[in-house]
């Protein structure tokens, strides 16, 4: 079936340098591709998103970038602080359907 | 707005036990979808609507039963529970369909025994 592979699991950084998580989608008709940060206890949170019509998109420190070739998809985090400490998740989607990576943990160190 | 709502927050139930897990959402959104999380798996999708009346199958969709009678509410009901089905529970909505951004509820924290 259709995957969406997620790489790390898990992400230290010392506060202040970058960070970036990868994933890869297997199925060519997505178009929609979500990034969500959740912290301990809550329910997912948008943080930023790209269409496949689009090649790279950016919010202020966080950034995205999609390579529909080779179908995967990345986010960068620059200048990163202790609030960005949190679980991050993939996402890839077409019409109703939506499958979600397996996520990152990503520790800030002080 | 209250955005999207779950109850109950932890529930544990017996094996062979049915409940029923609350969603409502106060966005008026077409698009609502249930999902489970378990550790180093993400989010899974359960089931989903389109809109009232019309519902269909995610990804791990046996155990499980959803109606849509409103546009509001979205309940999920386990039939018969099993130690598998132990996991944290998401409802989620959207304007519409799953190419726009999912708004989740806090959660159900299911334990079966």
């Amino acid at each position: 079936g259709e995957n969406v592979e997620q790489h790390p699991s898990t992400l230290s950084v010392q506060e202040g340098d970058s960070a970036v998580i990868k994933c890869t989608y297997s199925d060519s008709a997505s178009n929609y591709f979500p990034w969500y940060k959740q912290e301990l206890g809550k329910g997912p949170q948008l943080i930023i998103d790209i269409r496949s019509n689009v090649g790279e998109k950016k919010d202020q420190r966080i950034a995205v970038t999609l390579n529909k070739t080779a179908k995967h998809f990345s986010l960068h985090i620059t200048e990163t602080q202790p609030e960005d400490s949190a679980v991050y998740f993939c996402a890839a989607s077409r019409a109703s359907k939506i499958i979600f990576g397996s996520g990152t943990r990503l520790s800030i160190r002080p | 707005n209250a955005g999207v709502t779950q109850t109950p927050k932890f529930q544990v139930l017996k094996t062979g036990q049915s409940m029923t897990l609350q969603c409502a959402q106060d966005m008026n959104h077409e698009y609502m979808s249930w999902y489970r999380q378990d550790p180093g798996m993400g989010l899974r999708l359960i089931h989903y609507s389109v809109g009232a009346g019309i519902t269909d199958q995610g990804e791990v969709p046996n155990g499980y039963n959803v109606s849509r009678s409103t546009t509001e509410d979205f309940p999920l009901r386990l039939l018969s529970a099993a130690p598998s089905q132990t996991s944290v529970y998401f409802c989620a909505s959207s304007y519409g369909q799953a190419t726009y951004e999912q708004y989740f509820g806090p959660g159900t924290r299911l334990t079966v025994t």
